[in-house]
This record gives structure tokens, sequence and C-alpha cells, in this order.
């Protein structure tokens, strides 16, 4: 079946860059999507890529996907402390259209 | 204001007892689905319902059931039979199955087990 793998844990500074990694393994993949969750929430939709994409880029956020290492990041510029939260990669399973989630990458910002 | 709604946001539950979070959306989408979270893991698959009266089991029913009877409405039963319920349950709902289609999630029920 689909897997996505994450890093569990980035710890930056305030004004900082983040990425946030993602692999996953359903080359049939068409959209990648990037959730937030803060604590004791539901997620939040950030940003999502086509397949036929390499870099999609929404304000702050960078998209990049490498297709041919399934290869999913994340960049988030000049991160604040409202950035602190679990951010999760998902794909779209082609069979049952449930997303298929990672374990989520704990952002931690520093003042 | 359209949305995902989950009740209660926090569940007690005694061992041995069912009961039922409850998932209800105004956003006229076809499909809806539940995932469980534990602490350090990703959401993984409960169940999930293309259309109303039907349904699939995801990866993890065991000791859940689920109904479809209303295109609004995707309650969620944890029975006795599941062993380990402690968990935050989400429900969420996309337009229907097309790959390309957002999921919205509602903001989870907290259900422990005393």
């Amino acid at each position: 079946g689909e897997d996505v793998e994450q890093s569990l844990f980035l710890s930056v500074r305030e004004g900082d860059s983040s990425v946030i990694n993602c692999t996953y393994t359903d080359s049939s993949s068409t959209y990648l999507y990037w959730y937030k969750q803060e604590p004791g929430a539901g997620l939040q939709l950030l940003t999502y890529i086509f397949s036929n994409m390499d870099m999609k880029q929404d304000q702050r956020l960078t998209v990049l996907l490498n297709k041919k290492d399934k290869h999913l990041s994340l960049r988030i510029a000049d991160t604040q402390t409202g950035d602190s939260a679990i951010y999760f990669c998902a794909e779209r399973d082609t069979g049952r259209r449930a997303l298929t989630f990672g374990s989520g990458t704990r952002l931690q910002v520093q003042p | 204001d359209g949305g995902i709604t989950q009740s209660p946001k926090y569940l007690f539950r005694k061992e041995g007892q069912n009961v039922t979070l409850s998932c209800e959306q105004n956003l006229n989408h076809d499909a809806m689905y539940w995932y469980r979270q534990d602490p350090g893991q990703g959401l993984r698959l409960i169940y999930y319902s293309q259309i109303v009266n039907d349904f699939q089991k995801g990866d993890i029913a065991e000791g859940y059931s689920v109904s479809r009877e209303k295109k609004e409405s995707f309650p969620l039963t944890v029975t006795s039979a599941q062993k380990n319920p402690t968990a935050f349950y989400l429900c969420a709902s996309s337009m229907g199955q097309a790959v390309d289609t957002e999921a919205f999630f509602g903001q989870g029920t907290r259900l422990t087990v005393v």
C-alpha cells in the first residue's frame, strides 16, 4: 500500500527559513498536499501541488516536487512563532480516494 | 458559514461501553472520512463513504462502525470491541472522488477511556 514518510521534528529560529521534507511511494499520485495542525485542532490545508509541476509558490510557502525521487518539500520563508505546529504531508490514494498521511513533522520556532 | 462540525470536543467512555461521535457537514460534499490520530503518529483511516448509504472499511476498521443515512452526517461508533480507543478522532469531507478535491477537516473529538 501507499506509504508517506516525514522526519518527526524540526527546530528553527524566528526569521529563518524552514524546510520540511516528505517521501511517498505511490507513483500514481496526482496531487500531494501539505496540512497544518495546531494543538488540539483539526487539519488546515496549506497548499497542494499537482504531480506535473516541479514547484509551487504561495506567499511564504514554496513546495518543491521531485517526482523521480518521490520527494516533496515545504519551505516556509521568514518563519514566525505562529508557524509552530505539526505539518503533515499527504497523498490521495488513487483507489480509495482517501488521503494517506505521513506521521507529521513538529516545527518548533524559537524566538 | 459552511463547514464540518464534530461533537463533542471531549468524550469519556467507560470500558465496555459503546460511544458515538458525531460529524456533520453543510458543504454539500459527497465523500466523508473518519481518521484516528495517536500521539506522534499520522492519521489512519478508519472508514470512508463516497456516497449516501454506502461506506467502506479503511485501514483500522476493527472495533468501529459507521452509518451514512444522510449526506450531511457520518457518525462513528466506537464499540467495546475496540481494545485501545483512547485517541483523537478527526472527520473530513470532500466534494467527491476526484483526486484534486480538497479534504476539509473538523476540529476533532478527543476520546478517553476511563
